[in-house]
Formats: C-alpha cells, sequence, structure tokens
C-alpha cells in the first residue's frame, strides 16, 4: 500500500501569511496527487488535482506543486476562510486510494 | 445542481448490518465511478470502496474487505453501501463522493455526509 504522509500536522499562521504544507508518497505516484481542504462538520472540498490544476471555482491563492514523491500545497495570502485541515490524496494506485493523516491550519 | 444526499445511517450494535444509500442529482450519475469515504470521529479521512461507472468492477479497503459490498443502481441514480458484521471501529461519518474522471483520480462531488455509530 501506499502510505501518505503529511508534514506539518499541525500549523499556526495569521492572516496575509504565505503557508506551505508537505505531502510525502511512499513510492513514486507521478503527478496523481490531490488535495482536499475540510472544515468543522463539513465535507470535504476539493482544490487542487493532478498536483497542481486548480479545481474550479478555488480561489487562485491555492497553488499546488511537486511530482513523484514530494508535493506542497501552497496558500498565498491566507485569508479567515482558509483557516481548515486539509488532506493529501494520492490517485496512482487507483482505484485503492489513500489520504495523508491531514494539517491542521490553525490561526496565531 | 449536482448534488449526493446520503441517508441511513445511525445507532447500530456490533456484529449487525446496515445499509446506506447515496443519491445523485444534476449529473449523469451512470458516467462516473463512485466511492465511498469515511472519517472516524476526531480522525482523518479513509477510502472505503470504489465502484466504477457500470457496476462492473469493485475495490475495497483492506480494513472492511468481506464484511461490506458497493452496488449501485444506474436507472435509480443511487450508490449503496452494504455494511455487515459491524464492529466499533466502524462508527464513522461515511461520504459518497464522485470520481473526477479524465484520468484525474480525484473526488469532485461529495455528499453532506451518514453517521454510523456502532455500539450496544
Amino acid at each position: 500500500d501506499i502510505q501518505m504522509t503529511q508534514s506539518p500536522s499541525s500549523l499556526s499562521a495569521s492572516v496575509g501569511d504565505r503557508v506551505t504544507i508537505t505531502c510525502r508518497a511512499s513510492q513514486d505516484i507521478s503527478s496523481y496527487l490531490n488535495w482536499y481542504q475540510q472544515k468543522p462538520g463539513k465535507a470535504p472540498n476539493l482544490l487542487i488535482y493532478s498536483a497542481s490544476s486548480l479545481q474550479s471555482g478555488v480561489p487562485s491563492r491555492f497553488s499546488g506543486s511537486g511530482s513523484g514523491t514530494d508535493f506542497t500545497l501552497t496558500i498565498s495570502g491566507l485569508q479567515p476562510d482558509d483557516f481548515a485541515t486539509y488532506y493529501c490524496q494520492q490517485g496512482y494506485s487507483t482505484p485503492m486510494y489513500t489520504f495523508g493523516q491531514g494539517t491542521k491550519l490553525e490561526i496565531k | 445542481q449536482v448534488q449526493l444526499v446520503e441517508s441511513g445511517g445511525g445507532v447500530v450494535q456490533p456484529g449487525r448490518s446496515l445499509s446506506l444509500s447515496c443519491a445523485a442529482s444534476g449529473f449523469t450519475f451512470r458516467t462516473y465511478a463512485m466511492q465511498w469515504v469515511r472519517q472516524a470521529p476526531g480522525k482523518g479521512l479513509e477510502w472505503v470502496a470504489h465502484v466504477s461507472f457500470d457496476g462492473s468492477n469493485k475495490y475495497y479497503a483492506d480494513s472492511v474487505k468481506g464484511r461490506v459490498t458497493i452496488s449501485r443502481d444506474n436507472s435509480e441514480n443511487t450508490l449503496y453501501l452494504q455494511m455487515n458484521s459491524l464492529r466499533r471501529d466502524d462508527t464513522a461519518i461515511y461520504y459518497c463522493a464522485r470520481e473526477i474522471g479524465g484520468g484525474d483520480y480525484a473526488f469532485d462531488i461529495w455528499g453532506q455526509g451518514t453517521t454510523v455509530t456502532v455500539s450496544s
């Protein structure tokens, strides 16, 4: 099974900050990496697919990069609405998918 | 609008069965692969099961294999999850999700979730 490891597990930041979350795969997954945002009591929301493609309707301050085993999600200019938990998910071993453990982004 | 609505959750005793449903609307359901994803209280997301667009291929996480069956009725635009021999660690919110397709293995539409609590 492909394991996905996110870092950090939690992060404190301020409105306006630039934030980076990292996701590492246990083996090469090419660009089959997706990012989701989840707010308390809500379903996850797709932000980025295929490592760097912005999902329709997602603000351009969200961006993704990486390939192989190392990936990053960057939020440029944090907004109050961005404080949430973020998950990566690999699509390489389709359809046996796995998620990272999550990164909780909190207000400093 | 494009929507998934789950139902069927509840409180069930260990060892018993439960059937979840996910009603799809606003898109051509029969052309999309679908999944179930769950989230235990205070925990992260766990992929549970996948069914191909036509129902011919089904895959399961090791944690539920042999106890869970995913199915779909494309004439009714509905996805199902039959769960048997439920265990306490099956307690979670269960989400159905649409696979985006086109060679991108992401989930672009999610339901609001239905809660399953396994407790005596």
